[in-house]
């Protein structure tokens, strides 16, 4: 089982609508969730980093983050056809250097 | 905004020869950390640094060398490239405690 794990996807929503991107790990250590966007050929671009149970809000970003179910998930309301990109989950342990990456899922929004 | 940089952006190069990646951030970051990671596929670390002077390997074995002499220097160096070596990589820091890491926008490597 790997320690990060995201459905690659594509995962296919309309313009405007709500994706909603999922994300479970393995460590119940794991103390700061984060979630990068990376456009292709592009490095990733840090959009959200939450470290306690319950949502954060930013903008059109929403995380959730649920620490007993060990599960974190991203909403992107209102999505746009920029909003297409791969989007990585990342699991820090806190006092560990060690960021572990999932494999992301590929977001498609079709205009 | 992070502010760490990464040259060259594209490097094209023959078998057999010495490669250096540049990779400099200006937040004074301790943490710095080098990732290989190939069209559409997994982020792979191939080494870290805690800070200056100390250095260590990440879960992928790679064959290149890092140095970090300063805190805000942290260039990878590759002695013999060959065609297995074509990847993209990307340079990333990140403050201590539970902070992000923040990415360079990458060197695309490309050995003949």
């Amino acid at each position: 089982q790997k320690e990060v794990e995201q459905n690659s996807g594509p995962l296919s929503v309309p313009e405007g609508a709500i994706a909603s991107l999922n994300c479970t790990y393995s460590d119940r250590v794991s103390q700061s969730f984060f979630w990068y966007r990376q456009y292709s050929g592009k490095s990733p671009e840090l959009i959200m980093s939450i470290y306690s149970n319950g949502d954060k809000e930013d903008g059109r970003f929403t995380a959730q983050l649920n620490k007993a179910s060990q599960y974190v998930s991203l909403l992107i309301r209102d999505s746009q056809p920029s909003d297409s990109a791969t989007y990585l989950c990342a699991v820090n342990m806190e006092g560990t250097y060690k960021y572990i990456f999932g494999t992301g899922t590929r977001l498609k929004v079709l205009a | 905004e992070a502010d760490i940089y990464q040259t060259p952006r594209y490097l094209v190069i023959g078998t057999g020869k010495k490669i250096t990646l540049e990779c400099s951030q200006t937040m004074g970051h301790d943490k710095m950390y080098w990732y290989q990671q190939d069209p559409g596929m997994e982020l792979h670390l191939i080494h870290y640094s805690y800070g200056v002077n100390s250095t260590e390997k990440g879960d992928l074995s790679s064959e290149s060398t890092v140095s970090r002499i300063r805190t805000e220097h942290f260039p990878l160096t590759l002695e013999s490239a060959r065609p297995s070596h074509t990847s993209q990589y990307l340079c990333a820091s990140r403050a201590g405690g539970n902070q992000p890491q923040h990415f360079g926008d990458g060197t695309r490597l490309s050995i003949l």
